[in-house]
């Protein structure tokens, strides 16, 4: 079992129209999450954090579920610019003390 | 401007060279990390440092080499051992290992002639 998993999609969704990623980890020592976005071949950019609390930024919404070990991405009023693979990651201090990513799920918005 | 360089952005080796990309960062950060990235693919952690003077293997350490005789820098040697080189090369740091996040550089592509 992968310690990151991501459903890769592609997930086509029309301009407006609302989609949400969940990503698995393994590790229930993991101790910080983040989303991340890479676009087509370019380097990954922190996205947002995410906190057991959720956490909100403008469109996107981010949610943590320690029980079943689970995250979340909800994006609202999606735009063409939203278009890219955003990555999961994981990281667990006493885990190899290193970031863990998914392999990414690719988002497609179109006009 | 605080950041991660990488350079060159794009390299061509001959088989049997030895290669050096370059990582240097101005964030003050202790940590740095080498990815690679393969068409259609998540990243794969090749070697991390924690602080000056140490690093380990990450997951796919074979055919590679590292040194961190600086706080700033971090750079890669790609092998001749490394049998399939071609790959979108990236360098990370962050404050610290494991709880913050990291800050990317923007890429050197690897191939092969």
């Amino acid at each position: 079992r992968k310690e990151v998993e991501q459903d890769p999609g592609p997930f086509n969704v029309p301009e407006g129209a609302t989609v949400a990623f969940n990503c698995t980890y393994s590790n229930s020592a993991s101790q910080s999450f983040f989303w991340y976005r890479q676009d087509c071949r370019k380097e990954p950019k922190l996205l947002m954090s995410v906190y057991s609390s959720g956490n909100e930024d403008g469109r996107f919404t981010a949610q943590l579920n320690r029980a079943s070990q689970y995250i979340s991405l909800l994006i609202r009023d999606s735009k063409l610019s939203d278009s890219a693979t955003y990555l999961c990651v994981v990281g667990n201090r006493e885990y190899g003390n290193k970031l863990v990513f998914g392999a990414g799920t690719i988002l497609r918005v179109k006009s | 401007d605080g950041g991660i360089t990488q350079s060159p952005k794009y390299l061509f080796r001959k088989e049997g060279q030895n290669v050096t990309l370059s990582c240097e960062q101005n964030l003050n950060h202790d940590a740095m990390y080498w990815y690679r990235q393969d068409p259609g693919q998540g990243l794969r952690l090749i070697y991390y440092s924690q602080i000056v003077n140490d690093f380990q293997k990450g997951d796919i350490a074979e055919g590679y080499s590292v040194s961190r005789e600086k706080k700033e820098s971090f750079p890669l040697t790609v092998t001749s051992a490394q049998k399939n080189p071609t790959a979108f090369y990236l360098c990370a740091s962050s404050i610290s290992m494991g709880g913050t996040e990291a800050f990317f550089g923007q890429g050197t592509r690897l191939t092969v002639v």
